[in-house]
């Protein structure tokens, strides 16, 4: 079983919709979970990090961590061509400290 | 935006040769990584570091081999490059203690390609 588990897409969604991005991951003694964006040919980008059961919002961007069903998903709202991108599901393992990478979701919003 | 820099952006090299790929940060990261990334695919850690002196293997084996003399600085080496070293090297640093979020901070990438 991977680490991380995520859905490779593409994912194409209408302008203005809701885009819903999923993850999963196997390491009880994770702390920390985050997603990242990833333009072609760019560097990831932090978008939003999560720690606490529950949803975190910031701007159009909500993430969503269920830390018993080992789940954390990604909600972009009012999504935007420019939105389009691979996004990294991502979480800090508590033994190592280490940062592992899902294989990431492509995310294509349509004009 | 962060302070983390990587050279060369991009480097064509023949088979054989001995390739260093440069990784500086200013932010005073104790924590550095190489990760390494092909066209459309996942990232994965190939080296890390939590400071001077201190170098680890990661999850993907690789021939290259990293050094940390100086906090700031995270050089990658690959003593003969071959074709199957072809890829996307992107080094990352991150804070370390109280101050650590996990966030990782990413260089711009350097695109190695062995002919």
């Amino acid at each position: 079983q991977k680490e991380v588990e995520q859905n490779s897409g593409p994912l194409s969604v209408p302008e203005g919709a809701i885009a819903s991005l999923n993850c999963t991951y196997s390491d009880r003694g994770s702390q920390s979970f985050f997603w990242y964006r990833q333009y072609s040919g760019k560097s990831p980008e932090l978008i939003m990090f999560i720690y606490s059961n529950g949803d975190k919002e910031d701007g159009r961007f909500t993430a969503q961590l269920n830390k018993a069903s080992q789940y954390v998903s990604l909600l972009i709202r009012d999504s935007q061509p420019s939105d389009s991108a691979t996004y990294l599901c991502a979480f800090l393992s508590g033994g190592y400290q280490k940062v592992t990478f899902g294989i990431g979701t492509k995310l294509q919003v349509i004009p | 935006e962060a302070d983390i820099y990587q050279t060369p952006r991009y480097l064509v090299i023949g088979t054989g040769k001995k390739i260093t790929l440069e990784c500086s940060q200013t932010m005073g990261h104790d924590k550095m990584y190489w990760y390494q990334q092909d066209p459309g695919m996942e990232l994965h850690l190939i080296h890390y570091s939590y400071g001077v002196n201190s170098t680890e293997k990661g999850d993907l084996s690789s021939e290259s081999t990293v050094s940390r003399i100086r906090t700031e600085h995270f050089p990658l080496t690959l003593e003969s490059a071959r074709p199957s070293h072809t890829s996307q090297y992107l080094c990352a640093s991150s804070a370390a203690g109280r101050a650590n979020t996990g966030e990782l901070f990413f260089g711009e990438g350097s695109r190695l390609t062995v002919l």
